[in-house]
Protein backbone atom coordinates (compact mmCIF):
# COMPACT_ATOMS: atom_id res chain seq x y z
CA UNK A 1 0.00 0.00 0.00
CA UNK A 2 1.36 3.32 -0.90
CA UNK A 3 1.84 5.46 2.07
CA UNK A 4 2.41 8.56 0.36
CA UNK A 5 -0.33 9.63 -1.83
CA UNK A 6 -0.24 12.03 -5.02
CA UNK A 7 -3.74 11.47 -6.97
CA UNK A 8 -3.39 14.36 -9.41
CA UNK A 9 -0.57 12.52 -12.22
CA UNK A 10 -0.99 15.82 -14.02
CA UNK A 11 -0.89 19.52 -13.59
CA UNK A 12 -1.16 22.69 -16.27
CA UNK A 13 -0.83 25.64 -15.00
CA UNK A 14 -0.55 29.59 -17.12
CA UNK A 15 3.13 30.96 -16.49
CA UNK A 16 3.14 33.44 -13.77
CA UNK A 17 0.57 31.79 -11.97
CA UNK A 18 0.47 29.58 -8.95
CA UNK A 19 0.80 25.96 -9.00
CA UNK A 20 -0.20 23.92 -6.11
CA UNK A 21 0.54 20.23 -5.94
CA UNK A 22 -0.53 17.64 -3.43
CA UNK A 23 0.46 14.98 -1.40
CA UNK A 24 -1.18 12.80 1.51
CA UNK A 25 0.07 10.35 3.61
CA UNK A 26 -1.19 7.65 6.04
CA UNK A 27 1.70 7.00 8.66
CA UNK A 28 1.04 9.22 11.43
CA UNK A 29 4.69 8.03 12.60
CA UNK A 30 5.97 10.06 9.24
CA UNK A 31 7.91 13.69 11.04
CA UNK A 32 9.42 14.78 8.12
CA UNK A 33 8.65 15.73 4.11
CA UNK A 34 10.47 16.65 1.14
CA UNK A 35 9.55 17.54 -1.97
CA UNK A 36 11.71 16.68 -5.13
CA UNK A 37 12.01 17.50 -8.51
CA UNK A 38 12.63 15.49 -11.93
CA UNK A 39 13.45 16.59 -15.18
CA UNK A 40 13.32 14.29 -18.07
CA UNK A 41 16.66 11.67 -18.08
CA UNK A 42 17.50 13.00 -14.89
CA UNK A 43 17.52 11.89 -11.51
CA UNK A 44 15.24 13.59 -8.78
CA UNK A 45 16.72 16.25 -7.36
CA UNK A 46 15.72 18.17 -3.70
CA UNK A 47 13.98 21.16 -3.73
CA UNK A 48 12.61 21.77 -0.32
CA UNK A 49 11.67 19.73 3.02
CA UNK A 50 9.60 20.84 6.06
CA UNK A 51 9.83 18.78 9.77
CA UNK A 52 6.58 18.29 11.79
CA UNK A 53 7.34 20.98 13.98
CA UNK A 54 6.36 23.53 11.52
CA UNK A 55 3.52 23.98 9.50
CA UNK A 56 5.19 26.39 6.47
CA UNK A 57 8.55 26.57 5.11
CA UNK A 58 9.29 29.11 2.19
CA UNK A 59 12.25 29.08 -0.05
CA UNK A 60 11.96 31.92 -2.88
CA UNK A 61 9.39 31.51 -4.99
CA UNK A 62 8.61 27.48 -3.70
CA UNK A 63 6.37 27.33 -0.32
CA UNK A 64 5.49 23.65 1.36
CA UNK A 65 2.82 23.53 3.71
CA UNK A 66 2.01 20.84 6.34
CA UNK A 67 -1.58 20.05 7.78
CA UNK A 68 -0.25 17.02 10.47
CA UNK A 69 -4.02 16.70 11.04
CA UNK A 70 -5.14 16.10 7.60
CA UNK A 71 -1.91 14.30 6.86
CA UNK A 72 -1.62 16.43 4.38
CA UNK A 73 1.23 18.86 2.23
CA UNK A 74 1.22 20.92 -0.72
CA UNK A 75 3.80 22.72 -2.50
CA UNK A 76 3.04 26.29 -3.77
CA UNK A 77 5.12 27.89 -6.52
CA UNK A 78 4.48 31.70 -7.28
CA UNK A 79 5.06 32.72 -10.17
CA UNK A 80 5.03 29.57 -11.83
CA UNK A 81 7.86 29.68 -15.10
CA UNK A 82 8.19 27.36 -17.94
CA UNK A 83 11.32 26.17 -16.35
CA UNK A 84 9.37 24.70 -13.54
CA UNK A 85 8.01 22.11 -15.87
CA UNK A 86 8.60 18.85 -14.10
CA UNK A 87 7.44 15.96 -12.10
CA UNK A 88 7.20 16.34 -8.90
CA UNK A 89 7.42 14.14 -6.20
CA UNK A 90 6.24 14.08 -2.50
CA UNK A 91 8.22 12.30 0.01
CA UNK A 92 7.97 11.31 3.65
CA UNK A 93 9.98 9.82 6.69
CA UNK A 94 10.02 9.34 10.37
CA UNK A 95 13.41 11.70 11.88
CA UNK A 96 14.63 8.53 13.34
CA UNK A 97 14.29 7.05 10.02
CA UNK A 98 16.80 6.42 6.95
CA UNK A 99 14.39 5.32 4.59
CA UNK A 100 12.36 7.70 2.38
CA UNK A 101 8.57 6.96 0.94
CA UNK A 102 7.87 8.70 -2.06
CA UNK A 103 4.48 9.07 -4.05
CA UNK A 104 3.85 8.45 -7.72
CA UNK A 105 4.73 11.83 -8.54
CA UNK A 106 2.77 14.80 -10.47
CA UNK A 107 3.87 15.82 -13.91
CA UNK A 108 3.62 19.88 -13.55
CA UNK A 109 3.34 21.85 -17.05
CA UNK A 110 3.81 25.35 -17.02
CA UNK A 111 2.30 27.05 -20.04
CA UNK A 112 4.37 30.23 -21.63
CA UNK B 1 32.30 17.33 -7.09
CA UNK B 2 30.88 14.59 -8.85
CA UNK B 3 27.42 12.93 -7.94
CA UNK B 4 26.07 10.07 -7.90
CA UNK B 5 27.38 7.60 -11.12
CA UNK B 6 25.20 5.06 -12.06
CA UNK B 7 25.93 2.95 -14.71
CA UNK B 8 25.16 2.08 -18.07
CA UNK B 9 22.34 4.64 -18.34
CA UNK B 10 20.94 2.34 -20.57
CA UNK B 11 20.50 -1.49 -20.78
CA UNK B 12 17.63 -3.13 -23.26
CA UNK B 13 17.98 -7.41 -22.86
CA UNK B 14 16.08 -10.16 -23.52
CA UNK B 15 14.27 -12.03 -20.96
CA UNK B 16 16.00 -14.61 -19.29
CA UNK B 17 19.25 -12.82 -19.30
CA UNK B 18 21.10 -11.26 -16.27
CA UNK B 19 21.24 -7.40 -15.93
CA UNK B 20 23.12 -5.71 -13.41
CA UNK B 21 23.49 -2.40 -12.81
CA UNK B 22 25.90 -0.43 -10.87
CA UNK B 23 26.06 2.43 -8.69
CA UNK B 24 29.27 4.58 -7.36
CA UNK B 25 27.62 7.14 -4.54
CA UNK B 26 28.85 10.17 -3.60
CA UNK B 27 32.58 10.28 -1.23
CA UNK B 28 31.88 10.49 2.00
CA UNK B 29 27.82 9.28 1.77
CA UNK B 30 27.83 5.95 3.77
CA UNK B 31 24.61 5.55 3.06
CA UNK B 32 23.09 3.94 -0.38
CA UNK B 33 19.68 3.44 -1.63
CA UNK B 34 18.59 2.00 -4.78
CA UNK B 35 14.77 2.56 -5.98
CA UNK B 36 13.22 1.24 -8.94
CA UNK B 37 10.76 3.89 -10.80
CA UNK B 38 7.44 2.96 -12.54
CA UNK B 39 4.20 4.83 -13.25
CA UNK B 40 1.94 2.73 -11.21
CA UNK B 41 3.93 2.55 -8.06
CA UNK B 42 6.09 5.89 -8.60
CA UNK B 43 9.17 5.63 -6.52
CA UNK B 44 9.74 2.39 -4.90
CA UNK B 45 12.75 1.37 -2.00
CA UNK B 46 14.06 -1.95 -2.87
CA UNK B 47 16.86 -1.75 -0.61
CA UNK B 48 19.40 0.80 1.32
CA UNK B 49 22.59 -0.04 3.02
CA UNK B 50 24.04 1.45 5.96
CA UNK B 51 27.90 1.73 5.89
CA UNK B 52 28.08 -1.01 3.31
CA UNK B 53 25.42 -3.29 5.47
CA UNK B 54 22.07 -4.03 4.02
CA UNK B 55 19.62 -2.47 6.46
CA UNK B 56 15.98 -3.59 4.96
CA UNK B 57 16.02 -5.32 1.49
CA UNK B 58 11.72 -5.85 2.36
CA UNK B 59 11.23 -3.78 -0.62
CA UNK B 60 13.30 -6.61 -3.52
CA UNK B 61 10.40 -7.88 -6.00
CA UNK B 62 11.67 -11.50 -5.26
CA UNK B 63 15.10 -13.86 -5.43
CA UNK B 64 15.95 -12.77 -8.85
CA UNK B 65 17.06 -9.51 -7.79
CA UNK B 66 20.28 -9.20 -5.58
CA UNK B 67 22.14 -6.17 -4.32
CA UNK B 68 25.96 -5.81 -2.66
CA UNK B 69 27.89 -3.14 -1.78
CA UNK B 70 31.55 -4.34 -1.68
CA UNK B 71 32.78 -1.00 -0.31
CA UNK B 72 31.62 2.56 0.55
CA UNK B 73 32.03 3.12 -2.98
CA UNK B 74 30.30 0.33 -5.18
CA UNK B 75 27.22 -1.10 -5.27
CA UNK B 76 25.25 -3.07 -7.97
CA UNK B 77 22.11 -4.41 -8.33
CA UNK B 78 21.50 -7.84 -9.81
CA UNK B 79 18.41 -9.06 -11.75
CA UNK B 80 18.71 -12.70 -12.46
CA UNK B 81 16.68 -13.94 -14.74
CA UNK B 82 15.56 -10.73 -15.75
CA UNK B 83 11.63 -10.91 -16.99
CA UNK B 84 10.09 -7.95 -19.09
CA UNK B 85 8.14 -6.63 -15.89
CA UNK B 86 11.56 -5.77 -14.85
CA UNK B 87 11.37 -2.91 -17.37
CA UNK B 88 11.67 0.50 -15.52
CA UNK B 89 14.15 3.17 -14.50
CA UNK B 90 16.39 2.43 -11.76
CA UNK B 91 18.08 4.88 -9.54
CA UNK B 92 20.48 4.58 -6.97
CA UNK B 93 20.66 7.53 -4.41
CA UNK B 94 23.54 8.61 -1.69
CA UNK B 95 22.59 9.97 1.57
CA UNK B 96 24.82 11.00 4.81
CA UNK B 97 22.98 9.43 7.45
CA UNK B 98 23.81 10.59 11.01
CA UNK B 99 21.04 8.81 12.82
CA UNK B 100 18.26 10.82 11.19
CA UNK B 101 16.61 10.90 7.99
CA UNK B 102 18.89 13.51 5.49
CA UNK B 103 18.56 14.32 2.13
CA UNK B 104 19.21 11.51 -0.48
CA UNK B 105 20.94 12.28 -3.93
CA UNK B 106 19.52 10.76 -6.90
CA UNK B 107 22.32 9.69 -9.81
CA UNK B 108 20.73 9.98 -13.60
CA UNK B 109 19.14 6.21 -13.37
CA UNK B 110 19.23 3.24 -15.84
CA UNK B 111 16.46 2.77 -18.20
CA UNK B 112 16.02 -0.87 -18.50
CA UNK B 113 13.99 -2.70 -21.34
CA UNK B 114 13.58 -6.38 -21.19
CA UNK B 115 12.02 -7.68 -24.71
Amino acid sequence: DQQVKQNSPSLSVQEGRISILNCDYTNSMFDYFLWYKKYPAEGPTFLISISSIKDKNEDGRFTVFLNKSAKHLSLHIVPSQPGDSAVYFCAASAWTGNQFYFGTGTSLTVIP
Amino acid sequence: DAGVIQSPRHEVTEMGQEVTLRCKPISGHNSLFWYRQTMMRGLELLIYFNNNVPIDDSGMPEDRFSAKMPNASFSTLKIQPSEPRDSAVYFCASSLAQGAAETQYFGPGTRLLVL
